[in-house]
């Protein structure tokens, strides 16, 4: 069955520290790789993707994911957050066009920031 | 572009009433997708088109719920008679199949009394 967990429903991390969200998805066929991030009361914004080629992808903020096929995992990495990071975010999978590019999406991970 | 308007942000409406969320997506985007966000249930695609055609409704959780695309720029999702437990936020995105991102729009926030 396909599926994605993200195992942290809330982490609290100090302005300036490091952040690891945690993603591990189960799919068929060649995953494409969502992180999406959602702040209160707003829609989804696309933080990065992965569809192949180097397995470290840069995003928007900062952000930045390692794809590891050995272990199904899509980890997304901060060296040093924000604030203003605080919100909610969320990996998906899906497959490669718009008939399998309905996505499907872990539960989400709630950060948030200690000044 | 503006992005995937949404219409309306807010709608409270009382259980057995009619509602209907519409969406428009970005212009040249060929897919649109309708999403639920719960608490409890995260969020799940309800319905997806492609050149406004249905291609997998298996998500609509009963008859109450219907959608339709009846052009390239429009799209509603029904639910008829509403019910407290269809409470939530209701998403709409939008996809080229060139480029296989979705955007979403800012979402309905659905309250039934």
């Amino acid at each position: 069955a396909q599926s994605v967990t993200q195992p942290d429903i809330h982490i609290t991390v100090s302005e300036g520290a490091s952040l690891e969200l945690r993603c591990n998805y189960s799919y068929g066929a060649t995953p494409y790789l969502f992180w999406y991030v959602q702040s209160p009361g707003q829609g989804l914004q696309l933080l990065l993707k992965y569809f192949s080629g180097d397995t470290l992808v840069q995003g928007i903020k900062g952000f930045e994911a390692e794809f590891k096929r050995s272990q199904s995992s899509f980890n997304l990495r901060k060296p040093s957050v924000h604030w203003s990071d605080a919100a909610e975010y969320f990996c998906a999978v899906g497959g490669y066009g718009g008939s399998q590019g309905n996505l499907i999406f872990g539960k989400g991970t709630k950060l948030s920031v200690k000044p | 572009d503006a992005g995937v308007i949404q219409s309306p942000r807010h709608e409270v409406t009382e259980m057995g009433q009619e509602v209907t969320l519409r969406c428009k997506p970005i212009s040249g985007h060929d897919y649109l997708f309708w999403y639920r966000q719960t608490m409890m249930r995260g969020l799940e695609l309800l319905i997806y088109f492609n050149n406004n055609v249905p291609i997998d409704d298996s998500g609509m959780p009963e008859d109450r719920f219907s959608a339709k695309m009846p052009n390239a720029s429009f799209s509603t999702l029904k639910i008829q008679p509403s019910e407290p437990r269809d409470s939530a936020v209701y998403f709409c995105a939008s996809l080229t199949g060139v480029v296989n991102e979705q955007f979403f729009g800012p979402g309905t926030r659905l309250t039934v009394l």
